[in-house]
């Protein structure tokens, strides 16, 4: 079965900051990355995914991924981050019919 | 279009008792999965169903189960609870490889 790594729990940096949370996986098939995002009290939304093409992934609210496949990596950045960004972001991956997903990144940003 | 929806909310139960928890699926969505999000552990996968059936199942011991209806909704039944059953219990529909739609989740705790 599949796993899930994310670094850095918790993450606190200031408006304006570059944002790079850390997603790397085991898993020797196929494989869909996803990023999902929780703000507090909503549910979770889906951020961005990657299942085949341009490595190099855009979300919504101006966040990207790319995948890097020689180091299993599906890593997330935004390179100025908005308070409205405090949230837990996850990473999943889709394979062996089911999606994997990591501890999640708590990130708080300080206005 | 209305999404996953969850019932009920939050739920107080004591150890011992058993549980049964809903999901409606977005329409035209034939796959439910369960996941069950406990403090500090991320979403770990419980079930897969599709179409009526078990597809998959995650590391959890049989006195976690379900079923999907002919409409697509889904229960999930826990016996016998325990305190560490205490978690928010994601149900996610989906039409997609991993593009998951989440539900709000049901609050559980056992006392």
């Amino acid at each position: 079965a599949q796993s899930v790594s994310q670094h850095n729990h918790h993450v606190i940096l200031s408006e304006a900051a570059s944002l790079e949370l850390g997603c790397n996986y085991s898993y020797g098939g196929t494989v869909n990355l996803f990023w999902y995002v929780q703000y507090p009290g909503q549910h979770l939304q889906l951020l961005l995914k990657y299942f085949s093409g341009d490595p190099l992934v855009k979300g919504i609210k101006g966040f990207e991924a790319e995948f890097i496949k020689s180091k299993f990596s599906f890593n997330l950045r935004k390179p100025s981050v908005q308070w409205s960004d405090t949230a837990e972001y996850f990473c999943a991956v889709h394979g062996n019919n089911r999606l994997a997903f990591g501890k999640g990144n708590q990130v708080v940003v300080i206005p | 279009e209305a999404g996953v929806t969850q019932s009920p909310t939050h739920l107080i139960k004591t150890r011992g008792q058993q549980v049964t928890l809903r999901c409606s699926p977005i329409s035209g969505h034939t796959s439910v999965y369960w996941y069950q999000q406990a403090l500090g552990l991320g979403l770990q996968f419980l079930l897969w169903y599709d179409e009526g059936e078990e597809r998959n199942r995650g590391n959890f011991p049989p006195r976690f189960s379900g079923r999907q209806f002919p409409n697509y909704s889904s229960e999930l039944n826990v016996n016998a609870l325990e305190l560490e059953d205490s978690a928010l219990y994601l149900c996610a529909s989906s039409f997609s490889r991993g593009g998951y739609t989440f539900g709000s989740g049901t609050r559980l705790t056992v006392v």
